[in-house]
């Protein structure tokens, strides 16, 4: 069985401070890994993910993370916090291409301090 | 890219009436769709998995009978909420896989259920 787990129920930071929200999974199989954000009252956003190709992954609002196999880690960064990144992330992990369910993280809210 | 419509984004209905949510994908083929439960402060928690033209698999510990899943095509998956009650109330998001080797899932905006 797959799982995520995000280390951080909160984080909290200052405007142009980096960021570093951390995600280590758990899969019998080579994963498929997903970052993505939710504001308040909506769906969730694809930020990026880790299909296999490349282990450094840039994704939208100038987000990356990196796959690190032997630490079993997908940690999100970004160099520089806006006020508008504030918002819910989760990391999510799935085993196929789409047709098996994504495994959600309990998810890390990210506070950015003017 | 692949976008999937929800609706409504929120209802509020009475005890004991059925609400229905309607996932649509606007410019794809969703052969999978998935539904998912949120609590407030919580994350996503996965109710069933629903295929074109198949009865949809539910998750342990999810109602059959309260939670109605239709998918009777390729754009268009429904979830029913029948007879429902206060404890119902929740987010509900659908997401439905992207199709090819785009590894993807796209998720509709929720539809936030308030039984009063």
């Amino acid at each position: 069985a797959q799982s995520v787990t995000q280390l951080g129920s909160h984080v909290s930071v200052s405007e142009g401070a980096l960021v570093l929200l951390r995600c280590n999974y758990s899969s019998s199989v080579p994963p498929y890994l997903f970052w993505y954000v939710q504001y308040p009252n909506q769906g969730l956003q694809l930020l990026l993910k880790y299909t296999s190709a490349a282990t450094l992954v840039k994704g939208i609002n100038g987000f990356e993370a990196e796959f690190k196999k032997s630490e079993t880690s997908f940690h999100l960064t970004k160099p520089s916090a806006h006020m508008s990144d504030a918002a819910e992330y989760f990391c999510a992990v799935s085993e196929t291409s789409g047709n098996t369910p994504l495994v959600f993280g309990k998810g890390t809210r990210l506070s950015v301090i003017a | 890219g692949a976008v999937v419509s929800q609706h409504p984004s929120r209802v509020i209905c009475k005890s004991g009436t059925s609400v229905k949510i309607e996932c649509r994908s606007l410019d794809f083929q969703a052969t999978t769709m998935f539904w998912y439960r949120q609590f407030p402060k919580q994350s996503l928690m996965l109710m069933a998995t629903s295929n074109e033209g198949s009865k949809a698999t539910y998750e342990q510990g999810v109602e059959k009978d309260k939670f109605l899943i239709n998918h009777a095509s390729l754009t268009l998956s429904t979830l029913t909420v029948t007879s429902a009650h206060p404890e119902d109330s929740s987010f509900y998001i659908c997401s439905a896989s992207e199709p090819g080797l785009n590894y993807g899932y796209t998720f509709g905006s929720g539809t936030r259920l308030t039984v009063v």
